[in-house]
């Protein structure tokens, strides 16, 4: 079964803790990309990368990093540096970065700092 | 320049009516427009998409419309259904290109039945 894996699908930390997000994906895509999602907002990229250990900012990258060492595996950190951390998290993938259009969802996770 | 904006926020419609989505663009480098549907608790999936060079495509009971001289799109489901009730997001992007899909805010419909 192909697909995008995220976990956990919910995820509780303190205030000042650094927290890692999962995102496996076994469709053999070259590009993945982190999203997050905010009530009653669209979806605003984070950081995406078109090949293995490279990756780039997307629009809201402070207080996130993220590695890129596996084709499959592109783990976003959150670090106690993010100011408003709790949303939902989306990680994605496309076979391409020509074709960057067709991205494919991972069923996202829910991260709450209390 | 950078920004897709949509409307209505939420939608509410009856059980085999039309739901109707509009999408503006501002950024006329933008050549693919896709729409993501997304239900509660899930990520989004890409649903239909459309390119510049035609005013129309239609796949089942979702249609897409597209104004190049305005630069807008919009979404029309057709005999719509309980199973419809998501939230949907417009998107543009540069089709050629690694950069990153620009998406609208969402929208929520329900289908009453």
């Amino acid at each position: 079964d192909g697909g995008i894996t995220q976990s956990p699908k919910y995820l509780f930390r303190k205030e000042g803790q650094n927290v890692t997000l999962s995102c496996e994906q076994n469709l053999n895509h070259d590009a993945m990309y982190w999203y997050r999602q905010d009530p009653g907002q669209g979806l605003r990229l984070i950081y995406y990368s078109q090949i293995v250990n490279d990756f780039q900012k997307g629009d809201i990258a402070e207080g996130y990093s993220v590695s890129r060492e596996k084709k499959e595996s592109f783990p976003l950190t959150v670090t106690s540096a993010q100011k408003n951390p709790t949303a939902f998290y989306l990680c994605a993938s496309s076979s391409s970065p020509v074709s960057s259009y067709e991205q494919y969802f991972g069923p996202g996770t829910r991260l709450t700092v209390t | 320049q950078q920004q897709v904006k949509q409307s209505p926020q939420s939608l509410i419609v009856q059980k085999g009516g039309i739901s109707i989505i509009n999408c503006a663009y501002e950024n006329t480098a933008f050549d693919y427009f896709p729409w993501y549907q997304q239900f509660p608790g899930k990520g989004p999936a890409l649903l239909i998409a459309i390119r510049p060079d035609v005013s129309e495509k239609k796949e089942g009971r979702f249609t897409i419309s597209f104004n190049k001289s305005a630069k807008q799109f919009s979404l029309h489901i057709m005999d719509s259904q309980p199973g419809d009730s998501a939230t949907y997001f417009c998107a543009a992007c540069r089709y050629s290109s690694a950069s990153k899909i620009i998406f609208g805010s969402g929208t929520r419909l329900s289908i009453r039945p």
